[in-house]
Formats: structure tokens, C-alpha cells, sequence
């Protein structure tokens, strides 16, 4: 499989804890982006994060990325239920088109 | 501004039925993808399309599986006959193209697929 993994593959904690997710992925990349995907309902783009770039915020999302070890991670601050969700790692290979290949995704369940 | 819209949401057929897809994508985008998504893992590419070619469907079992994008707009993908094995989650996406290495690609709900 092309797919990247993911870990861990399943996370469950208070709201306002932080969450953290990492991804490792196999080839070369241009970018790195992670994806939300709610129970039932398509992926939606959070963050992405560039191969020359190490760190990027976007709210409460921090996104880091180590090219040299094929790795990034996902951190969300103060959770919410609202972020129960799976969330999925998506490296868009060098060259060529737009092509991303997903990772298996960490299912995260925040509880009130 | 519409997302992308897929029908129907959900599909059971018998193994050996035809079974089809339909995606209508963001307006104007020109970059139309579909995925497979099994149960527990991410999705995986089937085919993309700029405009109205298809311009990678290396992962796409010609065997069973054909799609096409008439007008470069709205798209179908057809599955006949169906197998057990192709219960999955089957998800449309569109990206403007404009941008190929950053453009964001917008999905839609997906079909899920039951296949008995």
C-alpha cells in the first residue's frame, strides 16, 4: 500500500486537552496536509504545511514536519467535543500533479 | 458557494449488479478526483480528471470500473459488475487546478456502498 500511518489510530480525551497525532510517509513530498472527517461526511482541509517550512499554526492546530524523518504531527490545543473526528494525514508527492496519499487516519473522541 | 455534491449517499445492491455514481463538483473547478475509502483507512486515488480527461487512472480496476466526465463538468463512476469486496465509502473531490502543487481539494459527502 501507498498509504502513509498513522498513530496513534485511535485517541480519547477531556475537552480541553491537548491532542496529538503523528504521521510518517514514504516518499518525497512537496507539502503535507491533514484533513477532518466528521462520522459520515466527506474530508474537509485544515493546515498545510510546505517541505521547507517546520511549524505552522492555524488556530488551535499546530502542524510541525521533520523531512528527514519522513514524519509530521498534528497537535490540537484545548479540545472540544466539537473536534471528535477522524483526522487524516495527506502527503502530496514531488513532481507531478496534485496527487496526495492519505494516511489510515486517528479517530479522536473528546468527551465533555 | 455550493460544495461538492454527490448521489445517492447510500447504495445495497447484490454482488454481479451494475452500480453508479454521481458527482457534480464546486463550480469551476476544473480538477475532478475520485477516491475509494475502505472502512477504517484513508481514501485512496481511483482516477482524476482535468476538465474532461482523465489523466491518471492508474488506480482504477478497468476490469469492473469505468468513469467519465462528459463536458468536463459533472462526472460518473460505474462499477458492473460488483463484487463483495467493493464495499467502501467512494468519495468525489474537486480542486481548481489553478495551483496544482497547493490547490485544496474539496470533497464531497461520498456514496457508501454495501455490497451483499
Amino acid at each position: 500500500s501507498q498509504q502513509g500511518e498513522e498513530d496513534p489510530q485511535a485517541l480519547s480525551i477531556q475537552e480541553g486537552e491537548n491532542a496529538t497525532m503523528n504521521c510518517s510517509y514514504k516518499t518525497s513530498i512537496n507539502n503535507l496536509q491533514w484533513y477532518r472527517q466528521n462520522s459520515g461526511r466527506g474530508l474537509v482541509h485544515l493546515i498545510l504545511i510546505r517541505s521547507n517550512e517546520r511549524e505552522k499554526h492555524s488556530g488551535r492546530l499546530r502542524v510541525t514536519l521533520d523531512t528527514s524523518k519522513k514524519s509530521s504531527s498534528l497537535l490540537i490545543t484545548a479540545s472540544r467535543a466539537a473536534d471528535t473526528a477522524s483526522y487524516f494525514c495527506a502527503s502530496r508527492v514531488s513532481g507531478g500533479y496534485n496527487k496526495l496519499i492519505f494516511g489510515a487516519g486517528t479517530r479522536l473522541a473528546v468527551h465533555p | 458557494e455550493a460544495g461538492v455534491v454527490q448521489s445517492p449517499r447510500y447504495k445495497i445492491i447484490e454482488k454481479k449488479q451494475p452500480v453508479a455514481f454521481w458527482c457534480n463538483p464546486i463550480s469551476g473547478h476544473n480538477t475532478l478526483y475520485w477516491y475509494l475509502q475502505n472502512l477504517g483507512q484513508g481514501p485512496e486515488l481511483l482516477i482524476r480528471y482535468e476538465n474532461e480527461e482523465a489523466v491518471d487512472d492508474s488506480q482504477l480496476p478497468k476490469d469492473r470500473f469505468s468513469a467519465e466526465r462528459l463536458k468536463g463538468v459533472d462526472s460518473t463512476l460505474k462499477i458492473q459488475p460488483a463484487e463483495l469486496g467493493d464495499s467502501a465509502v467512494y468519495l468525489c473531490a474537486s480542486s481548481s487546478g489553478t495551483s496544482p502543487s497547493t490547490d485544496t481539494q474539496y470533497f464531497g459527502p461520498g456514496t457508501r456502498l454495501t455490497v451483499l
